[in-house]
């Protein structure tokens, strides 16, 4: 599968491949952690969420990984789809801070 | 259930000019926060509301100013346009935090010209 170690804005995946999308968050304090997906001329959707007492959690076909020691964040996707093609956004939040703070966003094409 | 709808889709606003963009959110949400989203800068926050009181503000110029209303509709408005403001306008509802159904809108697209 592909996989980047570092924030990339871009990450093309052959069809079937697994990909892992990277994010870095800035603020220890944060303890709730959202993956977005974001479509052309769409608002971002809600992918998968992940809480500070939690190291990792799983979904349909989506894995989300938290790693507090060294502040990263990752969204595994498993037999990537072409519907997979999309912008994709980590967001953090901190208690009793009411909004998101995204990352930069990573542009994920999937190649047939 | 409908989800958040933003109106109008699309905006061409000449400099100088002011603009106001609207949010229904979720029925029963009663948390509102909009986010402004460019190429350059990404994703963010200008304001939150919450039962028509404003919780949290971004560090946007103060020709930026929303409210809310009683029905937990909200308003946007931008005074004064630049240029520098054509962006995508997100509008977002929860039910009161972030961690509670935060879901958004396709947006308001504002070209400035």
């Amino acid at each position: 599968g592909e996989s980047v170690g570092l924030h990339l804005p871009t990450l093309s995946v052959q069809e079937g491949d697994n990909s892992i999308i990277n994010c870095a968050y800035s603020n220890s304090a944060s303890d709730y952690f959202i993956w977005y997906k974001q479509e052309s001329g769409k608002g971002p959707q809600f992918i998968i969420d992940i809480r500070s007492n939690m190291d990792k959690r799983q979904g349909q076909r989506v894995t989300v990984l938290l790693n507090k020691t060294v502040k990263h964040l990752s969204l595994q996707i498993a037999a990537t789809q072409p519907g997979d093609s999309a912008v994709y956004f980590c967001a953090e939040n901190s208690p009793n801070d009411y909004k998101l703070s995204f990352g930069a966003g990573t542009t994920v094409t999937v190649r047939a | 259930k409908a989800g958040v709808t933003q109106t109008p889709r699309y905006l061409i606003k000449t400099r100088g000019q002011q603009v106001t963009l609207s949010c229904s959110p979720i029925s029963g949400h009663r948390s509102v926060s909009w986010y402004q989203q460019t190429p350059g800068q990404g994703l963010q926050f200008l304001f939150e509301y919450f039962s028509e009181t404003q919780r949290n503000k971004g560090n946007f110029p103060g020709r930026f100013s929303g409210r809310q209303f009683s029905n937990s509709r909200s308003e946007m408005n931008v005074s004064t346009l630049e240029l520098g403001d054509s962006a995508l306008y997100l509008c977002a509802s929860s039910h009161d935090r972030v961690n509670y159904g935060y879901t958004f809108g396709s947006g308001t697209r504002l070209t400035v010209v």
